[in-house]
């Protein structure tokens, strides 16, 4: 079936360092979703990316959605400890706008 | 407040006896969904649902079941849970379809079967 991977599991920053997490799709998605989950919390929407090489910013992240539309990026610009938690990405198929795959996300931790 | 419940957010239970997780939201949307999460496999679908009476299977409904009959309420049955099924449980909701929508979060229900 589909899948959605992500890379790295796990990292570690210090402050002001920048973050990236990667996520790719053995599959053409029709769009992508990010979602960030703080330590105890729920997962939050951050933002969905749509077209082809769909760049996208909100203050230091920075989402980008792949040409082919297989993969996709968040960066975060001199992280600060509230960034902490876990980043999933989400995608569904064109055949399929209902069903969500999401990554196994990428846990990040800030150290101060 | 705009929000998405569950109920319990704590569940103890044994192997076999019959538990619900009940899923509110007062947002009217129209699509909902239950996923768990499961340490270093993300959230996966168990069963969503795009209106009253419609629902679908998602990734992993084996030992679940769902029904739909309010726009506002989405339960997820276990008729026999087994420690497999032990995990967080996040219901959603979306305006639309939850792949093309901002999907909405409950608190989660974290489930332990002995």
């Amino acid at each position: 079936g589909q899948q959605v991977m992500q890379i790295p599991q796990y990292q570690h920053v210090q402050e002001g360092e920048d973050f990236t997490t990667y996520c790719n799709s053995s599959t053409t998605l029709s769009n992508i979703q990010w979602y960030k989950q703080r330590p105890g919390g729920h997962p939050v929407f951050l933002i969905q990316l749509v077209k082809s090489g769909e760049v996208k910013k909100q203050k230091r992240l920075t989402f980008q959605f792949g040409e082919a539309k297989k993969n996709s990026s968040l960066h975060i610009t001199a992280t600060q400890t509230t960034d902490v938690g876990t980043y999933f990405c989400a995608g569904s198929l064109i055949t399929s706008y209902d069903k969500v795959i999401f990554g196994p996300g990428t846990s990040l931790s800030v150290i101060p | 407040e705009a929000q998405v419940t569950q109920n319990p957010r704590y569940l103890i239970t044994v192997t076999g006896k019959k538990l619900t997780v009940t899923c509110s939201q007062n947002m009217n949307h129209e699509y909902m969904s239950w996923y768990r999460q499961d340490p270093g496999l993300g959230l996966r679908q168990i069963y969503y649902s795009m209106n009253v009476e419609v629902t679908d299977k998602g990734d992993v409904p084996e030992g679940y079941k769902v029904s739909r009959k309010e726009k506002r309420n989405f339960p997820l049955i276990l008729e026999s849970p087994s420690p497999n099924q032990t995990s967080l449980y996040f219901c959603a909701s979306s305006l639309g379809q939850g792949g093309t929508y901002e999907q909405y979060f409950g608190p989660g229900t974290r489930l332990t079967v002995t």
